[in-house]
């Protein structure tokens, strides 16, 4: 089975400052990939996602990712960080041998200091 | 367009009690999910049903069953309520019969069982 691990369960992060949280998984078969956003007591979002074709891929409220096969990584950043990017973020990927399942990283919260 | 309405909001059972946690989507999604989310553990896929009248197990589908009632609209019984239950469970929906689409997510239920 596939799985995701994303390092660092809390990252903080000042106004303006870059913002990298990482996601790593584990296959041999480039699986789909997506970053979600849960804000605070509500449902996920979608952010980004990688299929096929370029390895980077930009999402919404300016936050990209690269997918590197060679480090099986798929890690979301973003330039300049903003107060309301405070969350949590969820890496996911489908099973290496069907897309029919899907699998979350543990979770990043971001905290954004003033 | 209400998206992916989830009900009730918060629910709190004694061990062994049973409840159904509702779930609709007015979207004309053909695939709908569920998740329980734990802390530290990010979403881990309970059941999902591909397309009206299909039903499949994902991660953690012991304790739990699903009824797809209709193409808007997907459940989830709890027979007889056990404290690791205890969750926050989010609904989800996407367009096609796979995990390569976005999914949209609904506001979730934080269920309790003393």
């Amino acid at each position: 089975a596939q799985s995701v691990t994303q390092l660092g369960s809390h990252v903080s992060v000042s106004e303006g400052a870059l913002v990298l949280l990482r996601c790593n998984y584990s296959s041999s078969v480039p699986p789909y990939l997506f970053w979600y956003v849960q804000y605070p007591n509500q449902g996920l979002q979608l952010l980004l996602k990688y299929t096929t074709g370029a390895t980077l891929v930009k999402g919404i409220n300016g936050f990209e990712a690269e997918f590197k096969k060679s480090e099986t990584s798929f890690h979301l950043t973003k330039p300049s960080a903003h107060m309301s990017d405070a969350a949590e973020y969820f890496c996911a990927v489908s099973d290496q041998n069907n897309f029919n399942k899907f699998y979350f990283g543990s979770g990043t919260k971001l905290n954004v200091k003033p | 367009n209400a998206g992916v309405t989830q009900t009730p909001k918060f629910q709190v059972l004694k061990t062994g009690q049973s409840m159904t946690l509702q779930c609709a989507q007015d979207m004309n999604h053909n695939s709908m999910y569920w998740y329980r989310q734990d802390p530290g553990m990010g979403l881990r896929l309970i059941y999902y049903s591909a397309s009206e009248g299909t039903t499949d197990k994902g991660e953690v589908p012991n304790g739990y069953n699903v009824s797809r009632l209709n193409k808007r609209e997907f459940s989830l019984r709890l027979e007889s309520a056990a404290p690791s239950q205890t969750s926050v469970y989010f609904c989800a929906s996407s367009a096609g019969s796979g995990f390569t689409d976005t999914q949209y997510f609904g506001p979730g239920t934080r269920l309790t069982v003393l």
